[in-house]
């Protein structure tokens, strides 16, 4: 098992266009959570994946943002018509059911900066 | 008011000394805390959680929890420089997500 994996690591796109990260989970984690961080602040949840249930969504996650788990297993998040305002750390993590022992096993994160 | 949150730091400490790091939660419901640990640049990782009121320890590290108070706290034991780090204070909300605190930095000087 090599943990969560994100790709690509680093992403620099220009005003407007759209771009899409993909997250491959620990295998047997049933749960699928996306993040944003931006410097000095914590995590932000934007949404998350039960199974390949999308069963919630953060307020934060405008229309040009959305995300899929098409067969339970990895995830792609999009983002269209990007503005400098997305720039950020986007961290998926993987968990089975939050079990009480576990909270999350995050990936490395994509860097998304929009310039 | 945030539903997590953590004086930002830096929080600077000698080699050796004990460093503690506090966290207070809006959400009396809460029942499960987690304290990560985070190098810039790198993402988080887990390094503690708590859901019961007292002390749990887990090395040099130990995490206190008080329900009563709505505060939960870390505390690392002979600090040492490679544990300079941010440390994200996280509560499980809703009971499917994590909400975090924007973190404390943690400076450890040799």
């Amino acid at each position: 098992d090599t943990g969560v994996s994100q790709n690509p690591r680093h992403k620099i796109t220009k005003r407007g266009q759209n771009v899409t990260f993909r997250c491959d989970p620990i295998s047997e984690h049933n749960r699928l959570y996306w993040y944003r961080q931006t410097l000095g602040q914590g995590p932000e949840f934007l949404t998350y994946f039960q199974n390949e249930a999308q069963l919630e969504k953060s307020r934060l996650l405008s229309d040009r943002f959305s995300a899929e788990r098409p067969k339970g297993s990895f995830s792609t998040l999009e983002i269209q018509r990007t503005e400098q305002g997305d720039s950020a750390m986007y961290l998926c993590a993987s968990s089975l059911n939050l079990q009480v022992e576990g909270g999350y096993t995050f990936g490395s994160g994509t860097r998304l900066t929009v310039v | 008011q945030k539903e997590v949150e953590q004086n930002s730091g830096p929080l600077s400490v000698p080699e050796g000394a004990i460093a503690s790091l506090n966290c207070t939660y809006s959400d009396r419901g809460s029942q499960s805390f987690f304290w990560y640990r985070q190098y810039s640049g790198k993402s988080p990782e887990l390094i503690m959680f708590i859901y019961s009121n007292g002390d749990k320890e887990d090395g040099r590290f130990t995490a206190q929890l008080n329900k009563a108070s709505q505060y939960v706290s870390l505390l690392i034991r002979d600090s040492q420089p490679s544990d300079s780090a941010t440390y994200l204070c996280a509560v499980k909300v809703g009971g499917n997500k994590l909400v975090f605190g924007a973190g404390t930095i943690l400076r450890v000087k040799s």
